[in-house]
Order: C-alpha cells, then sequence, then structure tokens
C-alpha cells in the first residue's frame, strides 16, 4: 500500500521562502511528484524527482530523499499568486495510479 | 492551456440517477486516469485506461465505470448516484506508454457534480 502525509495548512508573507515537506511510505518507489491546484482549478504539474537531491527550477525547488521517504517543496519570494494547495504524489509499484497527499493549502499574505 | 478539456463544467443530479462526465485527452496521449475530488482533500484515484482497456483501479465501487474511445475521448460513468457522491470529478492524461511508464498527468478542470 501507499502513504502520503503532508501539512493540511501553512502561511507566509510575501517574499518569504516557505518549505513544504511530504513523507511517503510505498512499495516500489518511483518518484515523486509536485503539482499546484489554485481553487476551482485543475491541478498543473510542477516537479519530479526519481534520484536523491535538490531540483532547483527558477523560484520552485523540490527536494528528495528515498532513504527517508522524505521531500520538499521550496517556494521563494513568495507572491500573493503563490496561494494554492500543493499536492504530493507518487505512482504505485505497476505504474497505474497516481496516488496523491490530501495536499497543502498555503496562503500568502501581504 | 492544459488540452485536456472536460463537460460539462457543472452538473446537479439527484440521488439514485446515473451521471455521465467527458473528457478529452490531448492528442497522442495513451494514457487516461479519472479521480474524485472532495473539498480541501486530494485527488482520490478511480480508475486508469490505457489504449481502451482498465489497466488500474482505486477503492471505488462497481458503479463508477468508464470507457476510452481510440479518438482520445473518455467517459466516466457513475449510476445509482449517492450523496457523498458530490464531488470535483478531474480526468487527466499522459503520454506514457501504459503500465511503468512514470509520466506526469495533465489535468483538465474537471466536472463539479452535485447530487441532491
Amino acid at each position: 500500500g501507499q502513504n502520503i502525509d503532508q501539512p493540511t495548512e501553512m502561511t507566509a508573507t510575501e517574499g518569504a521562502i516557505v518549505q513544504i515537506n511530504c513523507t511517503y511510505q510505498t512499495s516500489g518507489f518511483n518518484g515523486l511528484f509536485w503539482y499546484q491546484q489554485h481553487a476551482g482549478e485543475a491541478p498543473t504539474f510542477l516537479s519530479y524527482n526519481v534520484l536523491d537531491g535538490l531540483e532547483e527550477k527558477g523560484r520552485f525547488s523540490s527536494f528528495l530523499s528515498r532513504s527517508k521517504g522524505y521531500s520538499y517543496l521550496l517556494l521563494k519570494e513568495l507572491q500573493m499568486k503563490d496561494s494554492a494547495s500543493y499536492l504530493c504524489a507518487t505512482y504505485n509499484q505497476a505504474g497505474t495510479a497516481l496516488i496523491f497527499g490530501k495536499g497543502t493549502t498555503l496562503s500568502v499574505s501581504s | 492551456e492544459t488540452g485536456v478539456t472536460q463537460s460539462p463544467t457543472h452538473l446537479i443530479k439527484t440521488r439514485g440517477q446515473q451521471v455521465t462526465l467527458r473528457c478529452s485527452s490531448q492528442s497522442g496521449h495513451n494514457t487516461v486516469s479519472w479521480y474524485q475530488q472532495a473539498l480541501g482533500q486530494g485527488p482520490q484515484f478511480i480508475f486508469q485506461y490505457y489504449r481502451e482497456e482498465e489497466n488500474g483501479r482505486g477503492n471505488f465501487p462497481p458503479r463508477f465505470s468508464g470507457l476510452q474511445f481510440p479518438n482520445y475521448s473518455s467517459e466516466l460513468n457513475v449510476n445509482a448516484l449517492e450523496l457523498d457522491d458530490s464531488a470535483l470529478y478531474l480526468c487527466a492524461s499522459s503520454p506514457g506508454q501504459g503500465p511503468g511508464e512514470y509520466s506526469p498527468l495533465h489535468f483538465g478542470n474537471g466536472t463539479r457534480l452535485t447530487v441532491t
């Protein structure tokens, strides 16, 4: 089976840095995905980590530690538009289902 | 632009009725997945189709069924609707070649279903 845990809510201010953590237990790990979902909209793909380490993509970075079953999404220079739900996800072992955590709702204030 | 379109956007049904939700995937995407998302929750996996065959299913009863067509469109059918079926239903496609291909999913904006 699979289990994915992430904090329910986080708050931060404009210009700050925030780290959203995700822990997972899965049989047959095949990489970890991060998605962003604004209210009433479709989830959009942010990043995919399959090897340990940090992947940087503009203001967003994602980190993976396979031995610890742990990932985080790092958002720098926060903007109001970054207020959204951030979803952590992994595939099942067969690759037939992308399983999501419950999501972390980030609120950015001025 | 996601390239994945869903219809209708919103739908209201009565308990016990049947509903069909439609999705048009990006051209060339052979894999389509359907998810149910309750308010404040992450998407829950319903099932996945690859080349018109169901190849993965989540913890949903048989009254949830689907079809995938050769023209990259698909349907989600739900029979005997219950109040708890009220949710956002998301369709997602990927260019994956089938099981074992761990591609990102591209989501549509979803259909908001309300069951009264």
